[in-house]
């Protein structure tokens, strides 16, 4: 089947720029989506087609993609930006997210 | 604004069902597809189906193919998701969440709704 591979953690230092990748043997051919995900909340959708970034969501949220893989880039972390972060292709109408990734911010 | 409204928390038995429902406003109900995700505690984010609102075609994950059910009221502008012959590790968060209206991707989420499978 196919899957989306995740780190489970990512560290980072206040101020720092963090990356996140997402690797997949069909990312080549489909656009990445990213969701942030705090505790105890719904997810928010920060990227959608690898680089367009919503209304709203603060300038420092990147995305990028190449090959089989997407990254989402923060620049200049805050420690709100603390959460986890998930990968998401649509294969169709279905989806198929990563196994998301615990970012700290120390 | 749009809205995702879901019902509350359940707890039920090994076996039982459960039916959650997610009521939209905001927007045309008919013209966005809705799709279910749920997340077990510390685990990653599932997807399980999808519905157009519109002509009410479905499609399911095909892990819980056969347990799963999703449907809507148009007159109520609300999507169900029911889940059949629940087992513990139906035990998660289940979220509703439309596709496109503004993004092509998940841009907005209900509030989730817990279910607890407990004997």
């Amino acid at each position: 089947s196919y899957e989306l591979a995740q780190p489970p953690s990512v560290s980072v230092s206040p101020g720092q720029t963090a990356s996140i990748p997402c690797s997949g043997t069909k990312l080549g051919d489909k656009y990445a989506s990213w969701y942030q995900q705090k505790p105890g909340q719904s997810p928010v959708l920060v990227i959608y087609h690898d680089t367009r970034r919503p209304s709203g969501i603060p300038e420092r949220f990147s995305g990028s993609s190449s090959g089989n893989t997407a990254t989402l880039t923060i620049s200049g972390t805050q420690a709100v930006d603390e959460a986890d972060y998930y990968c998401q292709v649509w294969d169709a109408s279905l989806a198929l997210f990563g196994g998301g990734t615990k970012l700290t911010v120390l | 604004q749009v809205q995702l409204v879901q019902s509350g928390a359940e707890v039920k038995k090994p076996g039982a069902s459960v039916k959650v429902s997610c009521k939209a406003s905001g927007y045309i109900f008919t013209n966005y597809p809705m799709h279910w995700v749920r997340q077990a505690p510390g685990h990653r984010l599932e997807w399980m189906g999808w519905i157009n609102a519109g002509s009410g075609y479905t499609q399911n994950s095909q892990k819980l193919q056969g347990r799963v059910t999703i449907g809507w009221d148009t007159s109520a502008s609300t999507a169900y998701m029911e889940l059949s012959n629940l087992k513990s590790e139906d035990t998660a968060v289940y979220y509703c969440a439309t596709r496109g209206y503004m993004y092509d991707s998940l841009d907005y989420w209900g509030q989730g709704t817990l279910v607890t499978v407990s004997s």
